[in-house]
C-alpha cells in the first residue's frame, strides 16, 4: 500500500532563511507527487507537481526515487510562507485517481 | 469561473443519526473526489466518482455512500454516525485524467 510520510509537524524558520520540508513515501509503482498547501483561512490548493519541474512562489521539489523523497525547499524563507504544507501522492487504478496525503508540517516563518 | 463550494460549513449530529453533505464541482470538472481530515491528520480518500458512478473507494464501510449528478454537483452519506466520524469532510473535483484537486472549504461535523 502506498504511504506518504513527513517526519516534522512543525518546522519554524527565520524570515530569509532556507527552507526544507522533507517528505518520503513507499509506493510500489511509479509515483507521482505533489505538494499541496494550506494558508490560513483558504482552502488546499496545489502548491507544485515533481512532473512539471517548475517553481512555485520560490518553492522546488525533486523527486529522488533512490531515497524515496520528495522535499519541498527554498532558499529564502518569507513570512507569507507561512502555512500548513502536505505532501501527496497519487494512485491511478481502474480509471480512479486518489491521493495519499502526509499528515502535513506546519511552516511558521519568524520575522 | 466558479470555485468548489460545500454546503453546510457547520454542523452538529448525535450517534446513530445520518448525514448528508453537498458539493458542486468547478465548472467543466467531471470528476469528484470525497475525502475525510481528522484533527492533526492530513486528507483521507474516501471514494471519487465519475459520471455518476463510484469508480474509486478508500477504507471506509459501506455507510459512507456517495452520488453524483448529471451536473457533476455531488453528495456524501453517512449513516449510523459514531463519534469518529467527527471530521472535516472535504470535496474536490478534478478534469478527467488529471491529478490536480480543486478542493473546497470542507463541511465540519461534529458527532456527539
Amino acid at each position: 500500500a502506498q504511504r506518504v510520510t513527513q517526519p516534522e509537524k512543525l518546522l519554524s524558520v527565520f524570515k530569509g532563511a532556507p527552507v526544507e520540508l522533507k517528505c518520503n513515501y513507499s509506493y510500489s509503482g511509479s509515483p507521482e507527487l505533489f505538494w499541496y498547501v494550506q494558508y490560513s483561512r483558504q482552502r488546499l490548493q496545489l502548491l507544485l507537481r515533481h512532473i512539471s519541474r517548475e517553481s512555485i512562489k520560490g518553492f522546488t521539489a525533486d523527486l529522488n526515487k533512490g531515497e524515496t523523497s520528495f522535499h519541498l525547499k527554498k532558499p529564502f524563507a518569507q513570512e507569507e510562507d507561512s502555512a500548513m504544507y502536505y505532501c501527496a501522492l497519487i494512485y491511478s487504478g481502474a480509471g480512479s485517481y486518489q491521493l495519499t496525503f502526509g499528515k502535513g508540517t506546519k511552516l511558521s516563518v519568524i520575522p | 469561473e466558479t470555485g468548489v463550494t460545500q454546503s453546510p460549513t457547520h454542523l452538529i449530529k448525535t450517534r446513530g443519526q445520518q448525514v448528508t453533505l453537498r458539493c458542486s464541482s468547478q465548472s467543466g470538472h467531471n470528476t469528484v473526489s470525497w475525502y475525510q481530515q481528522a484533527l492533526g491528520q492530513g486528507p483521507q480518500f474516501i471514494f471519487q466518482y465519475y459520471r455518476e458512478e463510484e469508480n474509486g473507494r478508500g477504507n471506509f464501510p459501506p455507510r459512507f455512500s456517495g452520488l453524483q449528478f448529471p451536473n457533476y454537483s455531488s453528495e456524501l452519506n453517512v449513516n449510523a454516525l459514531e463519534l469518529d466520524d467527527s471530521a472535516l469532510y472535504l470535496c474536490a473535483s478534478t478534469p478527467r485524467g488529471t491529478g490536480e484537486l480543486f478542493f473546497g472549504e470542507g463541511s465540519r461535523l461534529t458527532v456527539l
